[in-house]
C-alpha cells in the first residue's frame, strides 16, 4: 500500500543535542510538509518543499531545519533542542500544492519527541 | 491571519446516535476544506475533502458540508460507533494550511 513512513515512531534527545527525523513516502507525491503538534494543540505547518523549492513558514524557529535530497525522503533537523520542542512531529505528502484545489494532505503516523 | 475554530471541544454520545461537529473560519478565501481524524498518541487519517466549489461530500456514515460565504462546516456522522472515538480536526487550505484544534469524541457503548 501507498504510505507516508516516519522513523522513528518515538525518539528521545538530550538538551541542546542534535536530532533528525526522517519521512519516506511511496505515494510520489511532489509536495512533502512538516508539522510540529503539541499536547492538545493543533498541528502547526513549519515548512514544505514542492519538489526541490523549500518554503518555510514565517515564525518557525532557525533552530529547524530540512532537508530533501530525492522525492522520497524529506529529514526534520533540529539543531539544538529545547525543552519546549517535545511535541509530535508530523511529516504530510500531496500531490498538489498550497493554494491549489485539490491540496490534499496525507499524513504519516508521526514521530514524538522527548527532550530530557 | 485565518482563524479556525471548532465547538465542541470534547463531546460525549451514546451508541447509535447521529452526531454534527462544527467547524468555523474566518477567511473566506480558501481553496478546499478537509476532514481528519487522529486517535490516540497517532497520526491523522484523512476522511473527506471538500473543494471550495463544492457543498457537500460524502463517505459511507460521514458527510461533510461546507458553507464557504458563512465560513462555516460541519461533519454528520450517523448511527455512531464506539470505534469512531478520536480527535476530529478540520483544516482549511489557501495558501497556507490551517488546523482548528479538534473536537474530541466519546461514543459510549
Amino acid at each position: 500500500d501507498a504510505m507516508v513512513i516516519q522513523n522513528p515512531r518515538y525518539q528521545v534527545t538530550q538538551f541542546g543535542k542534535p536530532v533528525t527525523l526522517s519521512c519516506s513516502q511511496t505515494l510520489n507525491h511532489n509536495v512533502m510538509y512538516w508539522y510540529q503538534q503539541k499536547s492538545s494543540q493543533a498541528p502547526k505547518l513549519l515548512f514544505h518543499y514542492y519538489d526541490k523549492d523549500f518554503n518555510n513558514e514565517a515564525d518557525t524557529p532557525d533552530n529547524f531545519q530540512s532537508r530533501r535530497p530525492n522525492t522520497s525522503f524529506c529529514f526534520l533537523d533540529i539543531r539544538s533542542p529545547g525543552l519546549g520542542d517535545a511535541a509530535m512531529y508530523l511529516c504530510a505528502t500531496s500531490t498538489y500544492g498550497l493554494g491549489s484545489l485539490y491540496n490534499e494532505q496525507f499524513f504519516g503516523p508521526g514521530t514524538r519527541l522527548t527532550v530530557l | 491571519k485565518q482563524e479556525v475554530t471548532q465547538i465542541p471541544a470534547a463531546l460525549s454520545v451514546p451508541e447509535g446516535e447521529n452526531l454534527v461537529l462544527n467547524c468555523s473560519f474566518t477567511d473566506s478565501a480558501i481553496y478546499n476544506l478537509q476532514w481528519f481524524r487522529q486517535d490516540p498518541g497517532k497520526g491523522l487519517t484523512s476522511l473527506l475533502l471538500i473543494q471550495s466549489s463544492q457543498r457537500e461530500q460524502t463517505s459511507g456514515r460521514l458527510n461533510a458540508s461546507l458553507d464557504k460565504s458563512s465560513g462555516r462546516s460541519t461533519l454528520y456522522i450517523a448511527a455512531s460507533q464506539p470505534g469512531d472515538s478520536a480527535t476530529y480536526l478540520c483544516a482549511v487550505s489557501g495558501n497556507q494550511f490551517y488546523f482548528g484544534t479538534g473536537t474530541s469524541l466519546t461514543v459510549i457503548p
